[in-house]
């Protein structure tokens, strides 16, 4: 049970260059979520998924996409990549519901450097 | 001005010692409120998990809320240098919100 799964763990792009950030979760989990973390900001949303099929914007979507493949994998994509999206980006799970009430689940996180 | 204020330290203690950590908040709709512990390179795990104003207690770990004063505070008792980590307060409107997560105050806990 290897919970939540990111890759890659760490990444370099040129100003203009696009990627996209793996999530995947084997714990059967309805909700899907993306952040990224930067100092002295905490933990901000970017993107959601409450149920296979959905997709939300959190509170800091600009610049990003992302698909719900299936119920497992949750993508995160940078079309255009610019150095303000330098950042650790997490995915994370959970069980049912909303944000609110049950326990979400954090990968390792992804180290993304713009240059 | 952010929603949620958290000093981002780092608080250095000696082990034994008593942590406290605080986080104050301006919205008054948040009702669920967490603590989450983050060590350094990994992603953030869940530590305490309360609802409304009052205290929960489990093991070492204290966790207070006082919706009068828009205040949480999470206690560690007997504190152990495995301690040492990032500790992020969280809350939320509703079951269906969005987390409001605070910066995350590091700790240190010396032998």
């Amino acid at each position: 049970n290897a919970g939540v799964t990111q890759t890659p763990k760490f990444q370099v792009l040129k100003t203009g260059q696009s990627m996209t950030l793996q999530c995947a979760q084997d714990m059967n989990h309805n909700s899907m979520y993306w952040y990224r973390q930067d100092p002295g900001m905490g933990l901000r949303l970017i993107y959601y998924s409450a149920s296979e099929g959905t997709t939300d914007k959190g509170e800091v979507p600009n610049g990003y996409n992302v698909s719900r493949l299936n119920k497992r994998e949750f993508s995160l994509r940078l079309e255009s990549a610019a150095p303000s999206q330098t950042s650790v980006y997490f995915c994370a799970s959970s069980e049912a519901g909303g944000p609110g009430t049950d326990t979400q689940y954090f990968g390792p996180g992804t180290r993304l450097t713009v240059l | 001005q952010k929603e949620v204020e958290q000093d981002p330290g780092p608080l250095s203690v000696p082990e034994g010692a008593i942590v406290s950590l605080n986080c104050t908040y301006s919205n008054s709709a948040f009702q669920y409120f967490m603590w989450y512990r983050q060590y350094s390179r990994k992603g953030p795990e869940l530590l305490m998990y309360t609802y409304s104003s009052g205290n929960k207690e489990d093991g070492r770990f204290t966790a207070q809320v006082d919706k009068s004063s828009k205040y949480i505070s999470l206690f560690i008792r007997d504190s152990q240098p495995s301690d040492s980590a990032t500790y992020l307060c969280a809350m939320v409107t509703d079951s269906w919100g969005k987390l409001q997560f605070g910066a995350g105050t590091q700790v240190v806990v010396t032998p």
